[in-house]
């Protein structure tokens, strides 16, 4: 199992450039999460897809969009890259639902992602 | 003021020293607590967990809530250069809204030789 996959791991982008970070997970987890980190602000929720088919935004979902294409892949776009969109970039995954403790989310290893 | 702080350090110990590591938070209906461990450069992964008051041990690892206070810790015994990683609190949203989580801002520990 590879678990929670992200491509690329690292990307400069100009300001207003576009691009989107890939995240696949192996687990059958039917929702998944973007992230960004950075420094002394923690984890910030960006949008989520609580199942397949749907999609919500997180604390800071703007200049972002996200496609959940399939249970396995969740896309984010970023249309009109800023400097302030320069961050690290985290995809994550876990089973809601079930009687088993359903709180548990996989990351993949991040994208970094500069904007110039 | 966030649901959930707590002090981004970072922190410095020698080896074998105990460590806590301490978060706050606003929301009494938390009812789940984690602690997740995160290596530079890597992505975060679960160390623990507890459910309502109590503690919680696990190796070398307490994890301990005080619902009364809002209070969570992770203490550290014996502590490892291993152990250096930065360690983020975090807690379920209530009525599970898509397993959504709420994280603090983590704390950065170096364990020195």
């Amino acid at each position: 199992n590879a678990g929670v996959t992200q491509t690329p791991k690292f990307q400069v982008l100009k300001t207003g450039q576009s691009m989107t970070l890939q995240c696949a997970q192996d687990m059958n987890h039917n929702s998944m999460y973007w992230y960004r980190q950075d420094p002394g602000m923690g984890l910030r929720l960006i949008y989520y897809s609580a199942s397949e088919g749907t999609t919500d935004k997180g604390e800071v979902p703007n200049g972002y969009n996200v496609s959940r294409l399939n249970k396995r892949e969740f896309s984010l776009r970023l249309e009109s890259a800023a400097p302030s969109q320069t961050s690290v970039y985290f995809c994550a995954s876990t089973s809601t639902g079930g009687r088993q403790f359903s709180y548990e989310q996989y990351f993949g290893p991040g994208t970094r992602l500069t904007v110039t | 003021q966030k649901e959930v702080e707590q002090d981004p350090g970072p922190l410095s110990v020698p080896e074998g020293a105990i460590v806590s590591l301490n978060c706050t938070y606003s929301n009494s209906a938390f009812q789940y607590f984690m602690w997740y461990r995160q290596y530079s450069r890597k992505g975060p992964e679960l160390l623990m967990y507890t459910y309502s008051s109590g503690n919680k041990e696990d190796g070398r690892f307490t994890a301990q809530v005080d619902k009364s206070s809002k209070y969570i810790s992770l203490f550290i015994r014996d502590s490892q250069p291993s152990d250096s990683a930065t360690y983020l609190c975090a807690m379920p949203m209530i009525y599970n809204q898509g397993g959504k989580l709420i994280f603090g801002q983590g704390t950065e520990l170096s364990v020195k030789p």
